[in-house]
């Protein structure tokens, strides 16, 4: 079974800190997103990266960033927290970038910023 | 054009029920539809997907109805158990893209 490991379960941040959210799959997938997830909104894109230091825009990336060094890992980056970016994040990653793959998907990181 | 309405919100059925969660599209480039579930303090996982040729997909007690011309497909979910409350989400994708409903928050009342 692929695992996708999600670094926190919960994190308390400040407003302005720089914030990291870490993300590692084991299946030697190419592709890896990152979601956020708000009650009543569903799933929003933030960013995806389909190959090692690629990254492509979801559909709300303002106010972060992504990093991609190691095919199994994908950051996620909070350059200065907000109080609005408090929020359920979740990891994905797919085999391939086609529309038939499915998305496996960590078990979130619930994070506050204060 | 790019959205997922996903009917209803939220849906409290009996043990035993019929539970019914209905999504619309409007882009005919869509050529996957799968479903996901998530439980509380879990991230969503595949549940069971349809193609666009096909009209019905069956496993288990879970079911697809895809109605291509009208551009809808809903999930039943026959015999409904109290371990299948849950959140689900319908989607549609094609390429890269993948399209997210908002969710429905299913609750099985014993």
């Amino acid at each position: 079974d692929v695992k996708v490991t999600q670094s926190s379960r919960y994190l308390v941040k400040r407003t302005g800190e720089k914030v990291f959210l870490e993300c590692v799959q084991d299946m030697d997938h190419e592709n890896m997103f990152w979601y956020r997830q708000d009650p009543g909104l569903g799933l929003r894109l933030i960013y995806f990266s389909y190959d090692v230091k690629m990254k492509e825009k979801g559909d709300i990336p303002e106010g972060y960033s992504v990093s991609r060094e190691k095919k199994e890992r994908f950051s996620l980056i909070l350059e200065s927290a907000s109080t609005n970016q408090t929020s359920m994040y979740l990891c994905a990653s797919s085999l391939r970038l086609l529309s038939n793959q499915p998305q496996h998907f960590g078990d979130g990181t619930r994070l506050s910023i204060l | 054009q790019q959205q997922v309405k996903q009917s209803p919100q939220s849906l409290i059925v009996q043990k035993g029920g019929i539970s019914i969660i209905n999504c619309a599209y409007e882009n005919t480039a869509f050529d996957y539809f799968p479903w996901y579930q998530q439980f509380p303090g879990k991230g969503p996982a595949l549940l069971i997907a349809i193609r666009p040729d096909v009209s019905e997909k069956k496993e288990g007690r879970f079911t697809i109805s895809f109605n291509k011309s009208a551009k809808q497909f809903s999930l039943h979910i026959m015999d409904s158990q109290p371990g299948d409350s849950a959140t689900y989400f319908c989607a549609a994708s094609w390429g890269d893209k993948i399209i997210f409903g908002k969710g429905t928050r299913l609750h099985i009342l014993p």
